[in-house]
């Protein structure tokens, strides 16, 4: 089955404790996303990469790294996290970079304390 | 120039109402609209799209109208149904490498029996 898949799914820890979000897609995708979605403003891109190695800053890339070491693969680092980081969080994959259809993933909820 | 414009925040219609949710855009680089549907907890999954050369599209009960002159693009759920309850999101696309959709800001959407 197609899926992007992501973990934890629900996370709760304090401020400051260094976590990974994974993320990965089984479709060969070579462009992948990461979104956060807050109420009253929809989602917002963190961080893209077009390729294995290639990425770069979305809208709102402070306090996230990414890395792509793999193609499938595509993990969200917060080094320090704050509680203006709780939030609800996407990894997403699409084939072509044109943002058409990407396929989302079920989402993590985090929550900084 | 980035954002979208989506409204009603939310809407409560009877079944087999046609709920119409609009979005509002700025930029006119934007070349992909697209609606994605998102049930309690999962991700958003694409329902349909459009491109600014065609003014409509219908998939199913689905129908998406487009009014380049006045930026402004709309979903229609004909003969909606409980099952079509669900958080609707609007988005835009220009097509840039960095493959990111603009979202809006989401219609919560409730079909009563």
């Amino acid at each position: 089955e197609a899926q992007v898949t992501q973990n934890p799914r629900y996370l709760i820890t304090v401020t400051g404790k260094k976590l990974t979000v994974t993320c990965s897609q089984n479709m060969n995708h070579e462009y992948m996303s990461w979104y956060r979605q807050d109420p009253g403003l929809g989602l917002r891109q963190i961080y893209y990469s077009m390729n294995v190695e290639v990425t770069d800053k979305g809208d709102v890339p402070e306090g996230y790294k990414v890395s792509r070491k793999e193609k499938r693969n595509f993990p969200l680092i917060l080094e320090s996290p704050s509680p203006n980081q709780t939030s609800l969080y996407f990894c997403a994959s699409s084939l072509h970079r044109d943002g058409n259809e990407q396929f989302f993933g079920p989402g993590t909820r985090l929550t900084v304390l | 120039q980035q954002q979208v414009k989506q409204s009603p925040q939310s809407l409560i219609v009877q079944k087999g109402g046609i709920p119409i949710i609009n979005c509002a855009y700025e930029n006119t680089a934007f070349d992909y609209f697209p609606w994605y549907q998102q049930f309690p907890g999962k991700g958003p999954a694409l329902l349909i799209a459009i491109r600014p050369d065609v003014s409509e599209k219908k998939e199913g009960r689905f129908t998406i109208s487009f009014n380049k002159s006045a930026k402004q693009f709309s979903l229609h759920i004909m003969d909606s149904q409980p099952g079509d309850s669900a958080t609707y999101f609007c988005a835009a696309s220009d097509g840039g490498a960095t493959n990111k959709l603009i979202f809006g800001t989401g219609t919560l959407l409730a079909v009563q029996p």
